[in-house]
């Protein structure tokens, strides 16, 4: 089975440009869920999506937006970046969108973003 | 809020020996699931074990056991027989039952396995 598939893996933007990420998750897996990591601020969750809808979202600001396609696949979106949107964006999926058991979250590479 | 402190950011361990990464959580949830998770330089996130807070038993999985105390809210991951591949960073994460795929995670341990 294909892992989690996070394109593009590497990318350079300057101040004021947007941004989009895709993510391909696994077979079978629904929930698609974004997270941002920085060396200051860590791991922190951006949003979830289950069935093209938003389930929840972290506490980030109305730049960051996201969708997810009908095949499970999710992009997210930064507008007017800024310096410290510099960071490595990771994508993880899971099969349902209960929070019983395990149910864990299977993350991709990421996608590395540079803003200048 | 929901926290998680691991206290070391830094360690060694000699290849083969066995190594304890810290974890400690606050939540005042009745139910919630612990989760360690391995990222090497690479960057992807591994995921190599869980908890459950209702879970009697530690869990393991292979040369990974979680040494779960609840009443103290700590989830230690224990490493038997390190490996040199064993090295990066090392994450503990939490989830609230009503929060899907929601990770609250820790600021890390980075472990360096020594030959």
């Amino acid at each position: 089975k294909a892992g989690v598939t996070q394109t593009p893996r590497y990318l350079i933007k300057t101040r004021g440009q947007q941004v989009t990420l895709s993510c391909s998750p696994i077979s079978g897996h629904r929930s698609v869920s974004w997270y941002q990591q920085t060396p200051g601020q860590g791991l922190q969750f951006l949003f979830e999506y289950f069935s093209e809808t938003q389930r929840n979202k972290g506490n980030f600001p109305g730049r960051f937006s996201g969708r997810q396609f009908s095949n499970s696949r999710s992009e997210m979106n930064v507008s007017t970046l800024e310096l410290g949107d510099s960071a490595l964006y990771l994508c993880a999926s899971r099969e349902g969108q209960g929070s019983s058991g395990a149910n864990v979250l299977t993350f991709g590479a990421g996608s590395r973003l540079t803003v200048l | 809020a929901q926290k998680i402190t691991q206290t070391q950011p830094g360690m060694f361990v000699q290849e083969k020996e066995a190594v304890t990464l810290d974890c400690t959580y606050d939540t005042s949830d009745p139910s919630y699931g612990l989760f360690w998770y391995k990222q090497p330089s690479s960057g992807e996130m591994i995921f190599l074990i869980y908890q459950g807070s209702y879970d009697q038993q530690n869990a393991t999985e292979g040369r990974y056991s979680l040494n779960f105390q609840k009443a103290r809210k700590s989830a230690n991951l224990v490493i038997s027989a390190s490996q040199l591949g064993d090295s990066a960073m090392y994450f503990c994460a939490q989830r609230s039952y009503n929060q899907g795929g929601k990770l609250i995670f820790g600021q890390g341990t980075e472990l360096s396995v020594k030959p």
